[in-house]
């Protein structure tokens, strides 16, 4: 079975530019996690979805960052402009959210982003 | 918001030694999970524990969940150098999200 995928695994880009990020969650998962992972922050939730639905953003940074899931098979994550303190691995993550409070999640390998 | 602290934050073995990371919560949890993060990987679900003073076992690891549900160990046995890697536990916020520790780095020299 497939697991989680993402895409670019590698992203260099200049300050200032877009930066689009994508994941496809297991099918058949309902709900959807983007997570930000640097050495000083540790691993911190961005955004989660449920049925296509963001439920919380919280934890996304600022306006800079935008998230969308237009189907159940697919969400990207938007940084409009980068800066160099995006620079980290951002992680997606599925579970079936049938609990929540319980699920397992599984991980994608991660987008390294560098902004130079 | 809901917190816990993980520790120790590195941890150097000798091959062979054994290895206990710790993590803590102010408040009672409704369960724990435990994540292992290979060196340049992802995080991979390893367990959950939902009972007070649960008690499990996957090989060389055991983990456990205090009998006040506010703390949880993670042990490894006789450590080899494929233990390395970054163990995280997870609880639930009072808002349904998972939030991760800050992780115990475990290296193994051979």
């Amino acid at each position: 079975d497939a697991g989680v995928i993402q895409s670019p695994r590698h992203e260099v880009t200049e300050m200032g530019q877009e930066v689009t990020l994508r994941c496809k969650p297991i099918s058949g998962h309902n709900s959807l996690f983007w997570y930000r992972q640097t050495m000083m922050r540790g691993l911190e939730l961005l955004i989660y979805f449920n049925n296509n639905v963001p439920i919380d953003d919280s934890g996304m940074p600022e306006d800079r960052f935008s998230a969308k899931m237009p189907n159940a098979s697919f969400s990207t994550l938007k940084i409009q402009p980068s800066e160099p303190r995006d620079s980290a691995v951002y992680f997606c993550a599925s579970t079936t959210g049938h609990r929540l409070s319980t699920d397992t999640q599984y991980f994608g390998p991660g987008t390294r982003l560098t902004v130079l | 918001g809901q917190q816990v602290m993980q520790i120790p934050q590195y941890q150097h073995v000798q091959e062979g030694e054994d290895f206990t990371t710790y993590c803590n919560s102010s408040t009672t949890l409704s369960n724990i999970q435990w994540y292992k993060q290979r060196p340049g990987g992802h995080p991979v679900f390893l367990i959950q524990l939902v009972k007070s003073g649960e008690v499990k076992k996957q090989k060389r690891l055991t983990f456990q969940f205090g009998e006040a549900k506010k703390n949880s160990s993670l042990h490894i046995t006789a450590t080899q150098t494929t233990d390395v890697g970054t163990y995280f536990c997870a609880v639930i916020s009072n808002t349904g999200k998972l939030i991760f520790g800050q992780g115990t780095t475990l290296q193994v020299k051979p």
